[in-house]
């Protein structure tokens, strides 16, 4: 399978936990994005990497939130000190260089539930 | 503030029939305009995408139509299938700008009854 690929795909966890998700972008994919989904709405951007660099941060992403790209392969996300608010799902995305950058390809979301 | 405004929230068409979900935006510098289609618990997945060069792409079932003037897009799909059932969320950004300034709309939920 050569798609983007997130884990876990399930976490419920404690208010006040954190979690982490990782996600695996499609190989030779330099553009790697996070967005979140709610119920009801479209994804909602959080962050954007290009190779290691992160270059792009949403007013969504609050000091709780760290993504981190080392090597410019696979991404983590970090949510520290969860709260309720922020049970939703987490969109993993990535793109390719040239033209096509703009077609990118989702994972299949990584549900987080707080409790 | 939403950048595409997307109707109905809801859809539901017969098989057979044609399935027509409508946005609109705002920012007239984007020049680029995918929809995706998304299954429950999956993630969204890129249907059919057009550039303001063109008023109309067809791809099999799926027709986009877009006018530029009134800044509104739509999807067509013709001959709606109880598999088409999923959500359809419309999108818009700035190529040059690459995907993190890729604007979804709020989604419509298409049931295609038997």
């Amino acid at each position: 399978d050569t798609g983007v690929s997130q884990d876990p795909r399930h976490k419920i966890t404690k208010r006040g936990q954190n979690v982490t998700f990782r996600c695996d972008p499609i190989s030779e994919h330099n553009r790697l994005y996070w967005y979140r989904q709610t119920l009801g709405q479209g994804p909602e951007f959080l962050t954007y990497f290009q190779n290691e660099a992160q270059l792009e941060k949403s007013r969504l992403l609050s000091d709780r939130f760290s993504a981190e790209r080392p090597k410019g392969s696979f991404s983590t996300l970090e949510i520290q000190r969860t709260e309720q608010g922020d049970s939703a799902m987490y969109l993993c995305a990535s793109s390719g260089r040239g033209s096509s950058g703009n077609t990118i390809y989702f994972g299949e979301g990584s549900w987080l539930t707080v409790v | 503030q939403q950048q595409v405004k997307q109707s109905p929230q809801s859809l539901i068409v017969q098989k057979g029939g044609i399935s027509i979900i409508n946005c609109a935006y705002e920012n007239t510098a984007f020049d680029y305009f995918p929809w995706y289609q998304q299954f429950p618990g999956k993630g969204p997945a890129l249907l059919i995408a057009i550039r303001p060069d063109v008023s109309e792409k067809k791809e099999g079932r799926f027709t986009i139509s877009f006018n530029k003037s009134a800044k509104q897009f739509s999807l067509h799909i013709m001959d709606s299938q109880p598999g088409d059932s999923a959500t359809y969320f419309c999108a818009a950004s700035l190529s040059h700008s690459g995907a993190n300034n890729l604007f979804f709309g709020t989604g419509t939920r298409l049931t295609v009854i038997p």
